[in-house]
């Protein structure tokens, strides 16, 4: 079946605007993880829906992050005002929300600001 | 604070010969652990994974070996293929919580 999808792919923009980044997880997966990857870094951790409800939103770096997820399916992760330092690889990943199940990852929007 | 470490950014074998890739973790309260490749441009896929009931789970030419009292695992890749070459990244998770954290990745070159 079709994996987790991530549009746009490739995303450069001026700092200062906004963002938004789109996620559609796998058909009936409940749960839905935003990390991100900068140049060298391991993967950080952004923000965790179960469902519609975000029970950790503990690793968004500042107020200019906010994420949703609307009918337990496709998620929009968004950065207002955008600056230099969000430049990263943005990774969704999806999963069955249970104990231990593996997360399914889409191939990432890169964000360049420049 | 690190708390999953992958102290080796990167690894070089010879096609055939093994492979070894090591984590290091801090938090105690860790139980289960996830082993996941990533190729350029892509995002990373599953591996193999070990409960810390556990102390060796093999699955083909992977297996992962847990030492809990050193909060040491590792994942061995026997024979290593040109196929192989990727980044690796370690993660951990704890009971209840369904966010795994995840380490920097080692980086793997299998050579012809």
């Amino acid at each position: 079946g079709a994996g987790v999808s991530q549009s746009p792919s490739n995303k450069v923009t001026e700092k200062g605007k906004d963002v938004e980044l789109r996620c559609d997880p796998i058909s009936g997966h409940t749960a839905l993880y935003w990390y991100r990857q900068s140049l060298g870094q391991g993967l950080e951790f952004l923000i965790y829906f179960q469902g519609n409800s975000a029970p950790d939103k503990s690793g968004l770096p500042s107020d200019r992050f906010s994420a949703e997820r609307t009918g337990g399916s496709v998620s929009t992760l968004t950065i207002q005002r955008t600056q230099q330092e969000d430049s990263a690889v943005y990774l969704c990943a999806s999963s069955l929300g249970t104990d231990n199940s593996p997360l399914h990852f889409g191939n990432g929007t890169r964000l360049t600001v420049t | 604070d690190q708390q999953v470490k992958q102290n080796s950014p990167s690894l070089s074998v010879q096609e055939g010969r093994i492979s070894i890739l090591n984590c290091d973790y801090t938090n105690s309260m860790f139980d289960y652990f996830l082993w996941y490749k990533k190729y350029p441009a892509e995002g990373p896929t599953f591996l193999i994974s070990i409960s810390s009931i556990k102390d060796k789970n093999e699955d083909g030419r992977f297996t992962v070996f847990l030492n809990k009292s050193a909060k040491h695992l590792s994942l061995h890749i026997v024979p290593s293929q040109p196929g192989d070459s990727a980044v690796y990244f370690c993660a951990a998770s704890r009971g209840g919580s369904y966010i795994p954290t995840f380490g920097r990745g080692t980086s793997l070159i299998v050579h012809p």
